[in-house]
């Protein structure tokens, strides 16, 4: 499968734990964006990486949310604390050029539910 | 920052009808992508449009870039049950990094 892949599918947490989600691109891209979605909305963009380089985070809050893309290995978006707000699925995306008018792929996406 | 407003927000129609929707933008875009998203799904690209004026197909969808730039058009034609989703329209946000989305065109198909 040469798509984008994220893992896991279905993440439980409990308020004040963390939640790590993991992404990786498609083969051959190394431009990865994260979205979050809540129920009934269209997707808002979170953060931009390539490679070792966080490109654009303006989308994502300040505080208990951080993003990497190592040089070997998926990349992660980690909530710390989690709380019940944070509950939504979150995906991924790569692309093979780093704008908005280059086709971006979507993963499955993690569905996160804080209890 | 830029405003995606697609209509409509639903739809219930009957197989084999045929399906339009749109979305408007406030600025002026260079690319417009349609995607749809199946439940418990992440969204899938069904058309990228680069051009004003360009229409493209893809089977029964066809996806116009409107003169203006500032809106597209997504049409399915005789539709199906598996056409029952959600379906975004998308441009590039200021950054020019991401993807502004609108809040989509759920659609429902009767048998």
């Amino acid at each position: 499968n040469a798509g984008v892949m994220q893992n896991p599918r279905h993440l439980v947490r409990r308020r004040g734990q963390e939640a790590r989600l993991r992404c990786s691109p498609m083969k051959g891209h190394s431009h990865v964006y994260w979205y979050r979605q809540l129920p009934e909305e269209g997707l808002k963009f979170m953060v931009y990486l390539q490679k070792e380089n966080i490109i654009d985070e303006s989308g994502m809050p300040k505080e208990r949310f951080s993003a990497e893309f190592p040089k070997e290995g998926p990349s992660i978006l980690r909530i710390q604390q989690v709380v019940r707000g944070d509950s939504a699925a979150y995906f991924c995306a790569s692309s093979l050029l780093g704008d908005g008018n280059t086709e971006a792929f979507f993963g499955q996406g993690t569905r996160l539910t804080v209890v | 920052g830029q405003q995606l407003n697609q209509s409509p927000q639903s739809m219930f129609i009957q197989e084999g009808e045929d399906v339009s929707m749109n979305c408007t933008s406030s600025s002026i875009f260079n690319t417009w992508l349609w995607y749809k998203q199946d439940p418990g799904e992440g969204p899938v690209l069904l058309i990228a449009l680069y051009k004003a004026g360009e229409l493209t197909s893809n089977g029964r969808l066809t996806a116009q870039f409107g003169i203006t730039r500032k809106d597209s058009f997504l049409n399915i034609s005789a539709s199906i049950p598996s056409d029952v989703g959600i379906y975004f329209c998308a441009g590039p946000s200021n950054s020019g990094y991401a993807l502004n989305f609108g809040k989509g065109t759920s659609l429902l198909v009767t048998p």
